[in-house]
């Protein structure tokens, strides 16, 4: 089983839309929690931690769920530039970080 | 931003060569990882550096060999590759090593094994 589960898409969205994603972690004691962008052939790049009382930055929501073991990003008012694959980021034990495959979400005008 | 830097940004080697790649970053971190990036595969940690000390190695082949001379400097040594190691290769740090701590990218090194 794998420790980081991701839809891999593509979410395909109209401009302005609301769009959700989910992510699955096998570890119930896992300790902390990360959304990452990654534009095509780019490195990925920190979009927002997530904490256990959920966070908000702008447009962006992450969400925390311990009993189910998921966490979920969700993006308002979306725009072209959102456009990217959306990584799910798992800190499972002191050192060991878990990577899911990636969401791509493509945003259309 | 030249928070994380890596040289070179590409590289193609034959499987007798040997290379190296660098990495430099310039945050004032203490923790500095190698990962690999296949085509359609999830990230996969490979060597974690806390204080230029190895903390962990994820059952990496031999045939990768990491040095950190300083918390600011990571090498990956290449020798004798395989075509399956062709890859993108990411340098990342973070303020400390373990959970919590929001882990930043360098651009990678696209190798590719001939």
């Amino acid at each position: 089983r794998k420790e980081v589960e991701q839809d891999p898409g593509p979410f395909n969205v109209p401009e302005g839309a609301t769009v959700a994603f989910n992510c699955t972690y096998s570890n119930s004691a896992s300790q902390s929690f990360f959304w990452y962008r990654q534009d095509c052939r780019k490195e990925p790049k920190l979009l927002m931690s997530v904490y256990s009382s959920g966070n908000e930055d702008g447009r962006f929501t992450a969400q925390l769920n311990r009993a189910s073991q998921y966490i979920s990003l969700l993006i308002r008012d979306s725009k072209l530039s959102d456009s990217a694959t959306y990584l799910c980021v798992v800190n499972a034990d002191f050192n060991k970080f878990y990577f899911g495959s990636g969401t791509k979400l493509n945003v259309k005008p | 931003e030249t928070g994380v830097t890596q040289t070179p940004r590409h590289l193609v080697m034959g499987m007798t060569n040997k290379k190296s790649l660098k990495c430099e970053q310039h945050l004032g971190h203490n923790a500095m990882y190698w990962y690999k990036q296949s085509a359609k595969k999830p990230l996969e940690l490979m060597f974690v550096y806390s204080l230029e000390e190895r903390v962990e190695n994820n059952s990496v082949p031999s045939r990768f060999s990491p040095e950190c001379p300083n918390s600011s400097h990571l090498f990956l040594h290449l020798h004798t590759l395989q075509p399956e190691d062709s890859a993108l290769y990411l340098c990342a740090s973070s303020r400390n090593q373990g959970a919590g701590y929001e882990q930043y990218f360098g651009p990678g090194t696209r190798l590719t094994v001939t």
